[in-house]
This record gives C-alpha cells, structure tokens and sequence, in this order.
C-alpha cells in the first residue's frame, strides 16, 4: 500500500493564481480531510469529506473548495492564491471511528505564494 | 467545544535523560487522546492514542501517556530520549464517536548529545 499520497511537494504561485493540490489514498478510508499547518499553529482542518460526494468546511474554509468523486481522491482548490495561503498542506485519512482506526497523513505540499 | 493546550512550544532534553512533553485538555465529558509525531519533512504519524480503555497508554518508540481525569491531562514521557526523538509532538483531542480531532501548537523536542 502507498497509503496517503500528495502532489506536488512543492509549489510556489503568484498572487491571483489558482493550482489544484491532488490527494489519493488506497486503504478504502471513508474519511478524508484537508489541513494546513503553519508554524506555531497546529494543523487546522480546512475540509473534510465522509465519503464520495459528501464534503464539509472545517475550521478554516475560505479561498479553498474541495470535491470528492471517488473513495481514493480528495483534490484541494485554491481560487485566486494570496500571501496568506502560503503553508505546508497535509492530507490525511481514516476509517469511520478514530477509537479503532487511525489517521494516516501524507508527506505534505509546501505551497509559498508570492 | 473540546481543545488541548500544550504547554512549552519547545523543549531541549539531554540524550538519555527523560522526556516530558505536556498537554491539557478540554472536555465536558472523557475524550479520545492522541500523540502524534512529525519528523522534519513529513506528514504526522500516530505515537499512542487514549480511547477509554487502561488509563496508561504505550505507543511506539517507548513513549507512554497517561490519562489522568481529575488533572484533564494526557502527558507524554519516555524514560530515556534519543537523538532520533527529536521531532515536533502534536496532542490532538476528539469527542468519543467523532473522526475529526482538534490540534494542539506542537511542542518541538530538542535532544542534545
């Protein structure tokens, strides 16, 4: 299993851009979820996903949109890139109940935008 | 809603002496209990986790935490710290029965030969 995978790794935009940070998984999870981590900060849930088709905004939502076709991919988009996106986003995913199932992240993309 | 605070955003430890990293919680009721690592470079990977069963958890690379109600906190320690422990620690908090769990600030772990 390659477990959770993300590209690129890394990604400098200029401001008014947009990209698509791709994210695939191949352990069958239902649950999906997008963060960014900036220094000091933690990990901050942007979207989540509990299945195909089904999407929902986390903690901090704004300039992303998501979408979910397919159990494997779960693609991030950032409309119209600005300096405050500039962050490390992680991809991660899991089975139904984090009591018996764990969380698996990827390797991250480190996105600057100038 | 739940939250952990983690308190010191770095701590320096000497190879071979002990290691404690602190998180507090907050919760009306019980919560699930994480500890996760991030090694430079990487994604997050789980250390141990608290779901209700004994209250002193042992995850991997020797580190254990234990949940302590009356104190709301799930301490991370391991007896004998490494070079290879030097990482960032992340406590992460979720009510029973949820699959999104809230992060703590990370507490970086320095260890110096």
């Amino acid at each position: 299993n390659a477990g959770v995978t993300q590209t690129p790794k890394f990604r400098i935009l200029k401001i008014g851009q947009s990209m698509t940070l791709q994210c695939a998984q191949d352990m069958n999870h239902n649950y999906m979820y997008w963060y960014r981590q900036d220094p000091g900060m933690g990990l901050k849930l942007i979207y989540y996903s509990v299945g195909a088709g089904i999407t929902d905004k986390g903690e901090v939502p704004n300039g992303y949109n998501v979408s979910r076709s397919t159990t494997e991919d779960f693609p991030l988009r950032l409309e119209l890139a600005a300096p405050s996106q500039t962050s490390v986003y992680f991809c991660a995913s899991s089975g139904r109940q984090l009591s018996t199932d764990t969380q698996y992240f990827g390797p991250g993309t480190r996105l600057t935008v100038l | 809603a739940q939250s952990v605070t983690q308190l010191g955003s770095h701590v320096s430890v000497s190879e071979g002496a002990l290691v404690l990293l602190r998180c507090n919680y907050s919760s009306s009721v019980p919560p699930y209990l994480f500890w996760y690592v991030q090694y430079p470079n990487q994604g997050l990977q789980l250390l141990l986790k608290y779901t209700s069963a004994a209250t002193l958890v042992k995850g991997i690379n020797g580190f254990e935490a234990e949940f302590k109600k009356s104190e709301t906190s799930f301490h991370l320690t391991k007896p004998s710290a490494h070079m290879s422990d030097a990482a960032e620690y992340f406590c992460a908090v979720s009510e029973r029965g949820s699959y999104i769990p809230t992060f703590g600030r990370g507490t970086s772990l320095i260890v110096h030969p």
